[in-house]
């Protein structure tokens, strides 16, 4: 079965700086992979989606590629600031039509 | 208001009771999920249901079950809770049309205990 691999260790980043989360997926190439924010004891809020035949999507200070060869997509936050803070999920589906699988997250610190 | 809203949003309960966790959308999405959040383990779906008629299993649905009672309206059941069902649960919901590919829009969650 698909599995997806965050990595699990809080990742603590000096504001100003750029934050780079990484999201590996087993066996077979997603049609869509999607990154989610998470606050503590909120539900997730959707930020991008890009396709298997993009290789990247920008929006604002977020950029998202996807790297079907070595299947994995890295999530950047530029310029990042302590309201960055929180926890990011990676999440992919096979279709429009088909459920999503969810990673287990990343949870990001930015210090001031 | 909130577009996907869940009761109750905290509930404490003994092992063998039977609970049910509501959910309601504004959104008027033709689908809607029940998912399961445990420490390290990330989001589980429990069930989904594509419309009205149609429901279906997810990765973990053995002790849940669910019902449609509308296209606005979802509810999960504990038949006879027990204390690893203890997690916090999200309702949420898509939409077909959507070009987004099936972005999921997340309720606030209920943070449901069993002790």
């Amino acid at each position: 079965s698909q599995k997806i691999e965050q990595n699990s260790e809080a990742l603590n980043i000096q504001e100003g700086k750029t934050a780079t989360l990484t999201c590996n997926y087993t066996n077979y190439s997603p049609a869509y992979l999607q990154w989610y924010r998470q606050d503590p004891g909120r539900g997730p809020v959707f930020l991008l989606l890009i396709r298997e035949n993009e290789k990247e999507k920008r929006k604002e200070r977020l950029k998202v590629t996807f790297d079907t060869t070595l299947k994995q997509s890295l999530f950047h936050i530029t310029a990042s600031q302590p309201a960055d803070s929180a926890t990011y999920l990676c999440a992919l589906s096979y279709s429009s039509a088909s459920k999503i699988i969810f990673g287990s997250g990343t949870r990001l610190s930015i210090r001031p | 208001d909130a577009d996907v809203t869940q009761t109750p949003r905290n509930r404490i309960t003994k092992t063998g009771k039977r609970i049910m966790l509501e959910c309601s959308q504004t959104k008027g999405h033709d689908r809607m999920y029940w998912y399961r959040q445990d420490p390290g383990l990330g989001l589980r779906l429990i069930y989904y249901s594509f419309d009205v008629k149609d429901i279906n299993k997810g990765e973990i649905s053995d002790g849940y079950s669910v019902s449609r009672q509308a296209q606005a309206k979802f509810s999960l059941s504990l038949e006879s809770a027990i204390p690893n069902q203890t997690a916090l649960y999200f309702c949420a919901t898509s939409d077909p049309g959507s070009w987004e590919g099936n972005e999921q829009f997340f309720g606030p969650g209920t943070r449901l205990t069993v002790l």
